[in-house]
């Protein structure tokens, strides 16, 4: 069965620090493809990153940086500088495919940036 | 370009009545998917058109859920009757058939409270 845990609940941090959210999964397929969704408090999932599990290159975009461990089964997610506009629920998640069927969530991650 | 687009954004029902929750999805993506995140729990996968067509609905929770497209357009998910255990955000989800790798857009969710 597939499952993802994001152990973290919720994070605090001061703005201008990184935080690292972590995420974990869990699935016997071969090929499979990770994402990050982002909640702000208006509620919608933004969509993030999507990683399939041949890439194994870890990416930098802006701010955001995501770690891809395949021996871990780790797929963790940096905010370097942290902004009061960061602040979000975080989702990661694990899908077959890549249209979106059959995603499977994690928990979320809260994180609250202060100013 | 209008995004995912969903009606209401809050829903308010008595146990035994029943609501209707509408997706409009980005104009010409075929898949459509609805997820819902009851109280503390993950955000699940419910079911997956393909157009008018349900590709995968081994995630509806019991027949007093049932989700409609007709025309392959919008789509409808009525509740009927509402439990207590209904209350959660429901989302929805959309994407191209046509274009490969491309992610699923989500839109705001509906959430429903079952008092």
């Amino acid at each position: 069965a597939q499952k993802v845990t994001q152990a973290q609940t919720e994070i605090s941090v001061v703005e201008k620090e990184d935080v690292t959210l972590d995420c974990v999964y869990e699935t016997r397929d071969t090929t499979y493809y990770l994402f990050w969704y982002k909640q702000p408090p208006s509620g919608e999932l933004v969509f993030l990153i999507r990683r399939n599990s041949f890439d194994e290159q870890n990416e930098i975009s802006g701010r955001y940086s995501w770690n891809f461990q395949k021996s871990t089964s780790s797929f963790n997610f940096t905010i370097t500088a942290s902004q009061v506009v960061d602040s979000a629920v975080y989702f990661c998640a694990l899908s077959r495919d890549n249209y979106g069927q059959n995603f499977v969530f994690g928990p979320g991650t809260r994180l609250s940036v202060l100013p | 370009e209008a995004g995912v687009t969903q009606f209401p954004s809050h829903s308010v029902i008595e146990k035994g009545q029943t609501v209707t929750l509408r997706c409009d999805p980005i104009s010409g993506h075929d898949n459509l998917y609805w997820y819902r995140r009851v109280m503390g729990k993950e955000i699940k996968f419910l079911l997956h058109f393909v157009k008018e067509s349900k590709q995968d609905e081994s995630g509806m929770p019991n027949n007093r859920f049932l989700a409609e497209r007709t025309g392959g357009t919008y789509s409808t998910l009525k509740v009927q009757p509402a439990e207590l255990e209904d209350s959660g955000v429901y989302f929805c989800a959309s994407s191209s058939q046509s274009v490969l790798n491309t992610e699923a857009f989500f839109g705001q969710g509906t959430r429903l409270t079952v008092v």
